[in-house]
């Protein structure tokens, strides 16, 4: 099956230094891809939907500026965490949908996440 | 906005019994998607079964099956002959049936950690 593949899977980082977090689609292209935070024994929320050439749709409360996400080719998806704060370490997750795929029964696959700790 | 509601928070079950986790939701569209993932310790979210709203029909996956309920907005899903590796956090998902802006985008509920005693 199709694979998405998240790095680094775990970061640790110093308080006011950024991270970058990729999200690759392996065998597929994908136009758009999800990026999604996840607090301990909490559930998924969706941070914002990235669109490969354009801007970023992000979700209400979210910061844009904050969370930099760059989709600058059809496999690729970036989400910068910018001056990092304790506060920011969560669990982040990214999915992928199949561009080529034309129908709406065709879902988007997880990449493995990543766990970021801000000290 | 769609809401997606999981009431138990942790459930167990003996090896080798058959469980049931229980999933309600709010929607005011009549077509769309539910889901059920399972995140294991790993983490890796992994799609166990699949509904579409405008089947009748109730979805099974080897010893994975749904209820869906649409009137009731029910959607719960049971576990027969429960193995140690199904142990995980389940989370019940809902995602729009159109193709339009926010497609795709899937609202999860709070998850169920499901324990499997041996």
């Amino acid at each position: 099956g199709a694979v998405v593949s998240q790095h680094p899977s775990r970061v640790i980082c110093k308080s006011g230094t950024s991270v970058k977090i990729e999200c690759r689609s392996l065998d597929f292209q994908a136009t758009t891809m999800f990026w999604y935070r996840q607090f301990p024994k909490q559930s998924l929320m969706l941070m914002a939907t990235s669109n490969e050439g354009s801007k970023a749709t992000y979700e209400q409360g979210v910061e844009k500026d904050k969370f930099l996400i760059n989709h600058a080719s059809l496999t690729l998806s970036t989400l910068t965490v910018t001056s990092a704060h304790p506060e920011d370490s969560s669990f982040y997750i990214c999915s992928a949908r199949d561009s080529s795929a034309n129908t709406m029964n065709t879902e988007a696959f997880f990449g493995q996440g990543t766990r970021l700790t801000v000290v | 906005a769609q809401t997606v509601t999981q009431s138990q928070p942790e459930m167990s079950v003996q090896e080798a019994e058959t469980v049931t986790l229980s999933c309600t939701y709010d929607t005011s569209e009549s077509d769309y998607y539910l889901f059920w993932y399972k995140q294991p310790p790993s983490r890796q979210m992994i799609l166990v079964i699949r509904q579409e709203a405008y089947k009748q029909q109730n979805a099974t996956e080897n010893r994975f099956s749904v209820n869906f309920q649409k009137a009731a907005k029910s959607f719960s899903l049971k576990i027969s002959d429960s193995q140690l590796g199904d142990a995980a956090m389940y989370f019940c998902a809902y995602r729009r049936a159109y193709s339009g802006a926010g497609s795709y985008q899937l609202t999860f509920g709070k998850g169920t950690k499901l324990s499997v005693i041996p």
